[in-house]
């Protein structure tokens, strides 16, 4: 298995722009979170899927973010409209409590600047 | 906040030393991990203890759990350079199915 497959890798973009952030999870895996990290704030859960559904969503920021799961193998994570403070690395991971005992894999993030 | 504190936020020790970590949460756990972080890449999963486990071995990594006191420590052992990376560890809270993470020891092994 490739493991969790995140898309772009770097995205730069200019305030006011939208972001769109994707991920692939791991085949089989139920269990799909996106997370945020910057140095002020280390790791940050936004929202985490469970079979595509939306479980728990208190972390996002505010309405300017939002994440979508159409299927099993595809999520998405939205900025609308981006703002320079947004800047940070954005990782996704996934999980399968039945059979991976409950640990994350991690994909190698995307690390946005908002300029 | 949710988040554990790891503590020390950063340790440098020579090759071949034992490094220790140790991490404070808040809440009632399940269970309680510990990731590596290289720069620049995702965090991968090290080892993971229940809530009613005391100790825990793989390789040259233990970990140990006190519930009542709400902490845990990561110790590697003979560190190797190639050990050098960020290491968090992350809590699952009773009844949750998500994971939050601490705010990470940078540990920096000198050849």
């Amino acid at each position: 298995d490739a493991g969790v497959i995140q898309s772009p890798r770097h995205e730069v973009t200019e305030m006011g722009q939208e972001v769109t952030l994707r991920c692939k999870p791991i085949s089989g895996h139920d269990y799909l979170f996106w997370y945020r990290q910057t140095m002020m704030r280390g790791l940050e859960l936004l929202i985490y899927f469970n079979n595509n559904v939306p479980i728990d969503d208190s972390g996002m920021p505010e309405d300017r973010f939002s994440a979508k799961m159409p299927n099993a193998s595809f999520s998405t994570l939205k900025i609308q409209p981006s703002e320079p403070r947004d800047s940070a690395v954005y990782f996704c991971a996934s999980s399968s409590i039945a059979t991976t005992n409950e640990k994350l894999f991690f994909g190698s993030g995307t690390q946005l600047s908002v300029l | 906040s949710q988040q554990g504190e790891e503590d020390p936020q950063a340790l440098s020790i020579q090759e071949g030393e034992n490094a220790t970590m140790n991490c404070s949460y808040k809440t009632s756990i399940n269970n309680l991990q510990w990731y590596r972080q290289n720069s620049g890449r995702g965090l991968v999963h090290l080892i993971l203890i229940r809530s009613n486990e005391r100790e825990k071995h793989s390789g040259r990594l233990r970990v140990t759990l006190d519930t009542s006191k709400k902490s845990s420590s990561l110790l590697i052992t003979a560190s190797r350079a190639a050990d050098t990376a960020s290491y968090f560890c992350a809590t699952r809270e009773t009844g949750a199915n998500n994971l939050f993470f601490g705010t990470g020891t940078r540990l920096t092994v000198i050849p």
